[in-house]
């Protein structure tokens, strides 16, 4: 098993330009989720999913979209990127957020120009 | 909302025991703990469950009063491997997923 999977590990945007962050995970996980982590803030929800089809905001999710189209897969698209939204990106999976382990992805370390 | 923790940074002798709170202000199904090292993801630490029921796989205790909303882990004995930041994660009885706390940085000291 891989586990969860993201890419890219870094990227450097200029300002208004889009991109989408990549998540996946191969353990049939049900729950999703996207965090942003920022010095002194601890990680914070952007967006998260309880299914394929199924997502929801977190407490940060403006200027960034999500669809989870399959169980496998939630990416994180940012629309047009801003500053504020350096920061380091975490994708988690688990089999329910309530009362299972969430496994953590690798990150990625996002510089908005 | 963010759950509350404290302290925000901890500095110990190794062998000695800290103590690192997490505080809600709504109705808790579960807390979860997890330790970061500098640069990595987090790390799954335990979780306590509304009911009394813990999962964990180290040598760390916890406990989770669900009428106060509030949670403690203990390290008892502390290692250098126990260096990291502590974060508390929070999940209520609705479908609103789970949110961390900012924090507890943790530094042992040979």
């Amino acid at each position: 098993n891989a586990g969860v999977t993201q890419t890219p590990k870094f990227q450097v945007l200029k300002t208004g330009q889009s991109m989408t962050l990549q998540c996946a995970q191969d353990m049939n996980h049900e729950y999703m989720s996207w965090y942003r982590q920022d010095p002194g803030m601890g990680l914070r929800l952007i967006h998260y999913s309880v299914g394929a089809g199924i997502t929801d905001q977190g407490e940060v999710p403006n200027g960034y979209n999500v669809s989870r189209s399959t169980t496998e897969d939630f990416p994180l698209r940012l629309l047009s990127a801003a500053p504020s939204q350096t920061s380091v990106y975490f994708c988690a999976s688990s089999r329910t957020f309530r009362s299972h382990e969430q496994y953590f992805g690798p990150g990625t370390r996002l510089t908005v120009t | 909302q963010q759950p509350v923790q404290s302290p925000q940074a901890v500095i110990l002798r190794e062998g000695e025991d800290a103590v690192i709170n997490c505080s809600s202000s709504k109705a808790l199904y579960s807390v979860h703990w997890y330790r970061q090292k500098h640069g990595e993801a987090p790390v799954f630490l335990m979780i306590l469950l509304k009911g009394g029921e813990q999962k964990g796989h180290e040598k760390i205790s916890a406990s989770f009063n669900e009428k106060k909303q509030q949670s403690s882990l203990y390290l008892t004995a502390s290692q250098l491997s126990y260096s990291g930041t502590y974060f508390c994660g929070t999940a209520g009885g609705g479908a609103d997923g789970l949110t961390f706390g900012k924090g507890t940085h943790l530094i042992i000291q040979p």
